[in-house]
Order: structure tokens, then sequence, then C-alpha cells
């Protein structure tokens, strides 16, 4: 069974920053392109940024790019979201996806809290 | 960036009623390899979001046959042919075609 859990959520001042994970487990991750997508309270999904299987290929969308990195270790079966220069916008539940053109599997997500 | 756009953004429907979502893209989904990697999903109130049609048409493993997905090019819909109370949540279409993918901003379907 696939599984993805996220952790490594929590609150933090602006401009603070903070590292998320995904934990995967159920396929053999290092085949797999992997995505994060974010949900402000209340709103909608925000498709935010992509990794290749290997590592070596990244993409972000505009509003997180030079901020946020993402990063993954494939011995551990783990997926990272780094996270600085945090704003209030920043706040939002944090999901890991598998596949990048239309998740099939989810994470249950992390909660970001960005505020003073 | 494409944009999706949906519509309904709210749809009450009577149970046993048939139900129907429409999603516009803002250019052509057809990718190089000749796929359209256009999703339908599902959340429900307070769960993560599940996908229920990939590919324009294809249905997820248990997702029930009452959930169809058609369209072609830049129009798509989503059709429920009979609403149960199970199906209460929020809809979103999104486009794996092009990055940075996209998503609709979400048709919250309730019962009448």
């Amino acid at each position: 069974e696939v599984q993805l859990v996220e952790s490594g959520g929590g609150l933090v001042q602006p401009g603070g920053s903070l590292r998320l994970s995904c934990t995967a487990s159920g396929f053999t991750f290092s085949n797999y392109e992997m995505i994060w997508v974010r949900q402000p309270p209340g709103k909608g999904l925000q498709w935010l940024s992509y990794i290749s299987p290997s590592g070596s290929d990244t993409f972000y969308v505009d509003s997180v790019k030079g901020r946020f990195t993402m990063s993954r270790d494939n011995a551990k079966n783990t997926l990272y979201l780094e996270m600085n220069s945090l704003r209030v916008e920043d706040t939002a539940v944090y999901y890991c996806g598998k596949d990048p053109r239309g998740p099939e599997y989810w994470g249950q997500g992390t909660l970001v809290t960005v505020s003073s | 960036d494409v944009v999706m756009t949906q519509s309904p953004l709210s749809l009450p429907v009577t149970l046993g009623q048939p139900a129907s979502i429409t999603c516009r893209s803002s250019q052509s989904l057809v990718y190089s390899d000749g796929n359209i990697y256009f999703n339908w999903f599902q959340q429900r109130p307070g769960q993560s979001p599940r996908r229920l049609i990939y590919k324009v048409s294809h249905r997820d493993s248990g997702v029930p046959d009452r959930f169809s997905g058609s369209g072609s090019g830049t129009d798509f819909t989503l059709r429920i042919s009979r609403v149960e109370a199970e199906d209460v949540g929020i809809y979103y279409c999104m486009q794996g075609t092009h990055w940075p993918g996209t998503f609709g901003q979400g048709t919250k379907l309730e019962i009448k």
C-alpha cells in the first residue's frame, strides 16, 4: 500500500525557516517524480514544486522560487522542502504527492502557520 | 501559467439527481507525447484530495462508475450520474501538461 506521511509543520515567525519532510512507503521511491502542493486555510490547491527521481532536476512556481528548496534522499525514501524567508501568505497545509502530472497518492498534509 | 476556470463554483444537487462540472483551460492540454494530462480531484471535508479521473476520462481504482470524465483540447466535464450523500465536498480540476501544474478554483457540491 502506497503511503506518504508529511511532517515538520508548525508555527514560525515571518522571515523564519522550516523544513518539511515526506516519508514514502509501498513503492520504489527512487523511481518516481514527486511534487509538493499547498492549500491555504479555506482556499484552493496550489502546485508548488517538482523533483526528478534522481533529484537532479527541480522546478518551482514563481511565488516560492529562491525561497524554497526541494530535495530528496532516496536511501531514506524521504522528500524534503526547505522553506526560508517565510511570509504570512505561505500559511497553508502542505502535501507531498506522487506523479506531478496528476497525483494519485497524497499524504495527510502538514500545517505551516506563519505568524508573529 | 495555464489558467483553469471551473463552473459552477457552487453546486446544490438533490440526492439521486445528476450533476455536472466544467473546466476550461487557457491553452491546449495536449502534451508532446499525445496525452492530455487533465485530472479531477475530490476533497471531502477535512480530508486530503483524492484523484477521481486522470487523462480526461480514466477512472481511478475504487472510484464509483457514477463518476465520468470527458473533454478534449481545452474543455472538460466531470459528470456524476446520481449524486449520493458521500459525494459532498469540493471538486478540483488540474492540468499537468504544462509546468507548473495548475488547479481550478474548486466547485463546492452540496446536497439540497
